[in-house]
């Protein structure tokens, strides 16, 4: 296993329209977790899931944000209606859980652009 | 809420000279710091992970300091070269399992 892996790595939408992200984790992680970053500041936090239970939300989740991790594995993160507020770099992360340092490894992040 | 701070937002120095990043907490009670390093456009690549019980860790050129009670955390990069040339980001882990990152210090290495 190679790490932390995202698709698309970058994706261009117009306004209005839906888009969706897919991050697969490192195989026997079962946090993964979802940052968003804007330019010149540093990630911000989204959601996070244990297995396949999203466990909490940011505020910054707006209802036009919705993210999945089915069976535990892979997650997604869907952004509907976008809107240009949105153009960031969505990054994902994930950790082996409560044992260990708990250090979080993130994947290349998907750079979305809303024209 | 835990606030991270990271002083100075940019840095540009000669090549060979030592460089010293900080980085302040607002809630000392962390389960651990990483620092990250970001070239533009790109995602984030690990350097060092210091757990709250350690007081410093060094890799290769890279030392990084923690004093949870003050809340602050010093990252040293000896001898730099302009391929240290990027953003450097600190986070905290909280104990309820989130990042809190700063918004970074820009470095630029001139050869």
């Amino acid at each position: 296993d190679t790490g932390v892996s995202q698709d698309p790595r970058h994706k261009i939408t117009k306004r209005g329209q839906n888009v969706t992200f897919r991050c697969d984790p490192i195989s026997e992680h079962n946090r993964l977790y979802w940052y968003r970053q804007t330019l010149g500041q540093g990630p911000e936090f989204l959601t996070y899931f244990q297995n396949e239970a999203q466990l909490e939300k940011s505020r910054l989740l707006s209802d036009r944000f919705s993210a999945e991790r089915p069976k535990g594995s892979f997650s997604t993160l869907e952004i509907q209606r976008t809107e240009q507020g949105d153009s960031a770099m969505y990054l994902c992360a994930s950790s082996p859980g409560t044992s260990g340092t708990r250090e979080q490894y993130f994947g290349p992040g998907t750079r979305l652009t809303v024209t | 809420k835990q606030e991270v701070t990271q002083i100075p937002a940019a840095l540009s120095v000669p090549e060979g000279e030592n460089l010293v990043l900080n980085c302040s907490f607002t809630d000392s009670a962390i389960y651990n710091l990483q620092w990250f390093r970001q070239d533009p456009g790109k995602g984030l690549t690990s350097l060092l992970l210091i757990q709250s019980s350690q007081r410093e860790q060094t890799s290769g050129r890279l030392n990084a300091s923690l004093d949870k009670s003050s809340g602050r955390s010093t990252l040293y990069i000896a001898a730099s070269q302009p391929g240290d040339s990027a953003t450097y980001l600190c986070a905290v882990l909280s104990h309820d399992y989130k990042l809190s990152f700063g918004a970074g210090t820009t470095v630029t290495v001139r050869a």
